[in-house]
């Protein structure tokens, strides 16, 4: 157990519905990052934040918005969702920039 | 994009040593070599980390060039638990922090 929570495990929703992704950090870490895994793709990175402030910045679409709270969770929204959206997404933390990233289990999202 | 080069797939006999190498030519001073590993589609797992010198923990040992530009992951006794995609990755630890995966190598343990 990574100590990172992700929820839902699994989403199925239509096409042109928004979503919402949910992550807790483990505690004490101040960094969480967002990835999206296509069927057999490589993680594609997403965003970072750093204790509630954007830090980095990957292909994250218009239609994908994030954020991070003050108690440090993270939400990331997708919405006007296509059939390409499927994916995992998943979140992951650490304590800080020299410190390992810590992997939660993924949000299976399935657009149809 | 990613700034390593990785094998597609490797094959390695249940006990024996699996060598996973990783080419990251173009590494700056200070940018760190991670090694992750992710099983089946579960969240990718931290194996180690390094900067120049070899480092061994209780999962593996990695092995850096004197040079720099590549390294070996090495998982001394392998079993089947150990089938995953195994990624290297390198990284500038700072704040703004873009941590981009490649494809990596997808380690197949032969019984």
């Amino acid at each position: 157990d990574s100590g990172v929570t992700q929820t839902p495990k699994h989403l199925i929703t239509a096409t042109g519905q928004r979503v919402t992704l949910r992550c807790s950090p483990r505690s004490g870490d101040l960094s969480v990052y967002w990835y999206q895994q296509s069927l057999d793709q490589g993680l594609q990175f997403l965003i970072q934040y750093y204790n509630g402030e954007e830090r980095a910045k990957g292909n994250i679409l218009e239609r994908f918005s994030a954020q991070q709270f003050p108690d440090l969770h993270s939400e990331l929204n997708l919405s006007s969702l296509e059939l390409g959206d499927s994916a995992l997404y998943f979140c992951a933390s650490s304590v800080g920039p020299t410190a390992p990233l810590h992997f939660g289990n993924g949000t299976r999202l399935t657009v149809t | 994009d990613a700034k390593t080069t990785q094998p597609p797939s490797m094959d390695c006999a249940e006990g024996r040593a699996a060598n996973l190498p990783c080419n990251h030519s173009t590494i700056s001073g200070n940018e760190y070599v991670y090694w992750y590993r992710q099983i089946h589609s579960q969240g990718p797992q931290y194996i180690i980390h390094g900067l120049k010198n070899n480092e061994t923990n209780e999962m593996a040992s990695l092995i850096i060039t004197e040079d720099r530009k590549s390294s070996t992951l090495i998982l001394p006794h392998a079993t089947l638990r150990d089938t995953a995609v195994y990624y290297c990755i390198v990284r500038v630890n700072v704040r703004d922090d873009k941590i981009i995966f490649g494809k990596g190598t997808r380690l197949h343990i032969l019984p």
